[in-house]
């Protein structure tokens, strides 16, 4: 049973860049959730998406933005790069009709913004 | 708003010692506590949860329980092993109607030695 993958696992951009990264979630879950974690920080909500719609979207600007598809995948895409968004970006799933908190996690998409 | 502090890591342990994460927040309402781990090269992972007052969270060994008159979710294992080296991020997830988001500490690393 496959976990929650996500892809790129590094990359690298310039300043005023735009970047996509890329979750499946974990078989069986329709849910997706995005955190932001600058290094030695907890992770931050971005945002989480159910049924292809932003559900709940946490402190983080219009630069931001999602995208869930029919099979419950999900991109993050970020636009006009700033070097304070280097950080890893983790992607977890769950099941949107039961709201336990009990999130899966990928291992996350690195992007270091030169 | 919601806020989870931990105690500051690194935390480094000799085989078998006894083990104590401490975890406060700050919440509206009941908030569901939760204890995530991350292992290297890993995806965070749930470790335990409690969802109400004096509800006790048990998994592998580790314990914690929800202090509401202390607003305290404190970790604890008897005798850490040199496997359970890791990252550890105490959550809260409030339970509000429409929320979704986990607020997460600033985790704590812990290095058990041989």
């Amino acid at each position: 049973d496959a976990g929650v993958t996500q892809s790129p696992t590094h990359l690298i951009k310039t300043r005023g860049q735009q970047v996509t990264l890329r979750c499946s979630p974990k078989s069986g879950h329709d849910t997706v959730s995005w955190y932001q974690q600058a290094l030695g920080q907890g992770p931050q909500f971005i945002f989480q998406y159910y049924e292809e719609e932003e559900r709940q979207r946490g402190n983080f600007p219009d630069r931001f933005s999602g995208h869930q598809f029919p099979n419950y995948s999900s991109e993050l895409n970020v636009n006009a790069l700033l070097l304070g968004d280097s950080a890893l970006y983790l992607c977890a799933s769950s099941l949107g009709g039961r709201d336990t908190g009990e999130l899966f996690f990928g291992e996350g998409s690195r992007l270091t913004v030169l | 708003g919601n806020s989870v502090t931990q105690m500051e890591g690194p935390v480094t342990l000799s085989e078998e010692a006894f083990l104590t994460i401490n975890c406060t927040y700050t919440a509206t309402g009941y908030p569901s506590l939760f204890w995530y781990v991350q292992y290297p090269g890993e995806g965070l992972q749930l470790l335990l949860k409690a969802t109400k007052a004096d509800d006790k969270g048990s998994n592998k060994g580790f314990e914690a329980t929800y202090r509401k008159e202390t607003t305290s979710f404190h970790l604890e294992k008897g005798s850490v092993q040199v496997s359970d080296s890791a990252v550890y991020f105490c959550a809260l997830k409030y339970s509000g109607a429409g929320s979704y988001q986990l607020t997460f500490g600033k985790g704590t690393k812990l290095s058990v030695i041989p």
